[in-house]
């Protein structure tokens, strides 16, 4: 089994469209992320939910709304897409508190290439 | 406020030789590190943590990495390189707690090539 799973793997769109990337964990964590790896592999992170509670909130354009409708996952919508979304997109999980281990878990990512 | 500096961004071994991988790592807080490596076109892979335990960790695949406080360094090395681990390598801080801050910032990555 997957621990850390997202579709779609790659994602093709034109300018102005809008579209979801969906992030799914098996592994009981209680917190997940979504980070953005740019074209020189940089990085960083734009958002942070623990227990369906926003966490992080990176500086990101209001274009990008997550949801976490349960513990196990957690979306990314992003309205009017734009030449610069393309990236790729990684989702990842842990598990923090006082029972937590701290270490990131990683899904595949999911390519997002705008034209 | 935390930040990692890896030292190069592009480092070359022969098979069979030192692969030493440079991390300094800045942080207000006592910090958790980590190494992971991403092989071409896959995600993240944990290699190895320091959660202040014991100083030298040691990791899957053969490395390992040492908790430098006074140098705040957490370099990652293994004694003999193998093709297979030509990969991106990024180190990674995070405060010790959790709390309301879970916050990992990576550094820029160092792409390892392995000649034969």
């Amino acid at each position: 089994d997957t621990a850390v799973s997202q579709t779609p793997k790659y994602l093709v769109t034109q300018m102005g469209n809008d579209k979801s990337i969906k992030c799914e964990q098996n592994l009981g964590h209680d917190t997940m992320y979504w980070y953005k790896q740019d074209s020189k592999k940089f990085l960083k992170i734009m958002f942070s939910y623990n227990n369906k509670e926003l966490i992080i909130n990176e500086t990101v354009p209001n274009r990008f709304s997550p949801k976490s409708p349960d513990k196990a996952h957690l979306n990314l919508h992003i309205n009017s897409l734009e030449l610069g979304d393309s990236a790729v997109y990684f989702c990842a999980s842990s598990q923090e508190g006082r029972r937590g281990s701290y270490e990131q878990y990683f899904g595949p990512g999911t390519r997002l290439t705008v034209t | 406020a935390q930040s990692v500096t890896q030292l190069g961004s592009h480092v070359s071994v022969s098979e069979g030789a030192l692969v030493l991988l440079r991390c300094n790592y800045s942080s207000s807080v006592p910090p958790y590190l980590f190494w992971y490596v991403q092989y071409p076109n896959q995600g993240l892979q944990l290699l190895l943590k320091y959660t202040s335990a014991a100083t030298l960790v040691k990791g899957i695949n053969g490395f390992e990495a040492e908790f430098k406080k006074s140098e705040t360094s957490f370099h990652l090395t293994k004694p003999s390189a193998h093709m297979s681990d030509a990969a991106e390598y990024f180190c990674a801080v995070r405060p010790n707690s959790g709390g309301s801050n879970y916050k990992l910032t990576f550094g820029k990555g160092t792409l390892l090539t392995v000649n034969p």
